[in-house]
Order: C-alpha cells, then sequence, then structure tokens
C-alpha cells in the first residue's frame, strides 16, 4: 500500500510569510505526527493528531498550528515565518496514537529567505 | 528537549566490520525505538524493544536494553556500504497521562567504507 505522502517536497519563502504543508498518512492509520528536523535541534516533535484532535504537543510557539481531517490527512501552517523555521518537516503516521512505530513520509524541506 | 542520546556522534567503519551506537535517556520508557535516516530522506524504522525486554534482534541488527542504566544500544553486524545512514533512538514515554509522545535523539551518523 501506498507510504506516507508529503507535499510539497521542497518551497522556499520569505520571512513574514505563511506557509502550509500537507501530509496523507498510510490508509487505516488514524494517528499523525509532525516533527521538524535541523541540524542544530535534531527532531523535535511538533504534535500529533488522532481522529482530529490534537493528542500532544511540543514545545513551539503558537506560530505553528495543525489540524486533521475527516479521512486522517493534516496539514500544518506555519505562520509569520522567520529565518529559523528553516528545515526539514517530518510527517509520520501509525494506526493508533500512544503506541507503535512510525511511518514516515519524505518530508518538505522549507527555506526561509 | 531531548530525551535520547545517542553516542557517538559519528562512526566510520570498513564494510565487513560491527558497528555498536548507544542510546541513554532519563525517565522511564514504555518502550525504545531505532530508526534509520539516509541524507535528507524520512526516517526508517528498524526495531522496537519493549521497557520489559532486554534484547531483541532482527536480521543483523541486535538491539539490548537496560532499564537500570537508562540506557540501549544498536549493534549492525557485518555492515555494508547500504547501511551508510544517520541512526536515531527515540523513547516513548507517557507524558502526563495519556499524553504521549515519541522523542528523538540527535543520531549517530554511520559510515561504512567499501
Amino acid at each position: 500500500k501506498a507510504g506516507v505522502t508529503q507535499t510539497p517536497r521542497y518551497l522556499i519563502k520569505t520571512r513574514g510569510q505563511q506557509v502550509t504543508l500537507s501530509c496523507s498518512p498510510i490508509s487505516g492509520h488514524r494517528s499523525v505526527s509532525w516533527y521538524q528536523q535541523t541540524p542544530g535541534q535534531g527532531l523535535q516533535f511538533l504534535f500529533e493528531y488522532f481522529s482530529e484532535t490534537q493528542r500532544n504537543k511540543g514545545n513551539f510557539p503558537g506560530r505553528f498550528s495543525g489540524r486533521q481531517f475527516s479521512n486522517s490527512r493534516s496539514e500544518m501552517n506555519v505562520s509569520t515565518l522567520e529565518l529559523g523555521d528553516s528545515a526539514l518537516y517530518l510527517c509520520a503516521s501509525r494506526r493508533q496514537a500512544n503506541t507503535g512505530e512510525l511511518f514516515f513520509g519524505e518530508g518538505s524541506r522549507l527555506t526561509v529567505l | 528537549s531531548q530525551q535520547g542520546e545517542e553516542d557517538p556522534q559519528a562512526l566510520s567503519i570498513q564494510e565487513g566490520e560491527n558497528a555498536t551506537m548507544n542510546c541513554s535517556y532519563k525517565t522511564s520508557i514504555n518502550n525504545l525505538q531505532w530508526y534509520r535516516q539516509n541524507s535528507g530522506r524520512g526516517l526508517v524504522h528498524l526495531i522496537l524493544i519493549r521497557s520489559n525486554e532486554r534484547e531483541k534482534h532482527s536480521g543483523r541488527l541486535r538491539v539490548t536494553l537496560d532499564t537500570s542504566k537508562k540506557s540501549s544500544s544498536l549493534l549492525i553486524t557485518a555492515s555494508r556500504a547500504a547501511d551508510t545512514a544517520s541512526y536515531f533512538c527515540a523513547t516513548d514515554a507517557t507524558s502526563g497521562g495519556s499524553n504521549y509522545k515519541l522523542t528523538f535523539g540527535k543520531g549517530t551518523l554511520l559510515t561504512v567504507n567499501p
């Protein structure tokens, strides 16, 4: 079956703009997690959604938000972009929240100029 | 903040040799997982070991877990050039009741030279 799909794969934005990233989980997976990966901070947990509800949230400012739709697809939004938001944003899905392995997409690489 | 910390940060070996990576963590866990990431790609799950398990094998991978020392190790035997990647440990810990998150370390960059 198809894996986790993230779009777009690459994007360039300027400071102050906003961006929306999309994630389609593996069919049957109801949990979607988002991570930010940078060389300096490594993989940082952003949030996890399950059945359209945010189950947990990492230590990121309110500029970072997300949502999950009834078909389990998820989007994350970053408003008022800063240079430090440049990163690889990874989405991962699994069948249930709170347990089991994560299946990752290839990521969306965001560059903020 | 990072829950797991891998050691070493980088490891370079020759093809055919074994590679050992270590992970230390701070709080009690439900399970610990190891992932692999090829440069700039998504992570791939390798193995999960539960807190009541001490050792687990999967192909050329062997993982140990010592909950008393809050540490785990990943051994890759008979390494191949294709094993070149970053390896991450991830700790599964329940935080505050049902709140849960999988927390990753900063990884070990393994280079296997042909």
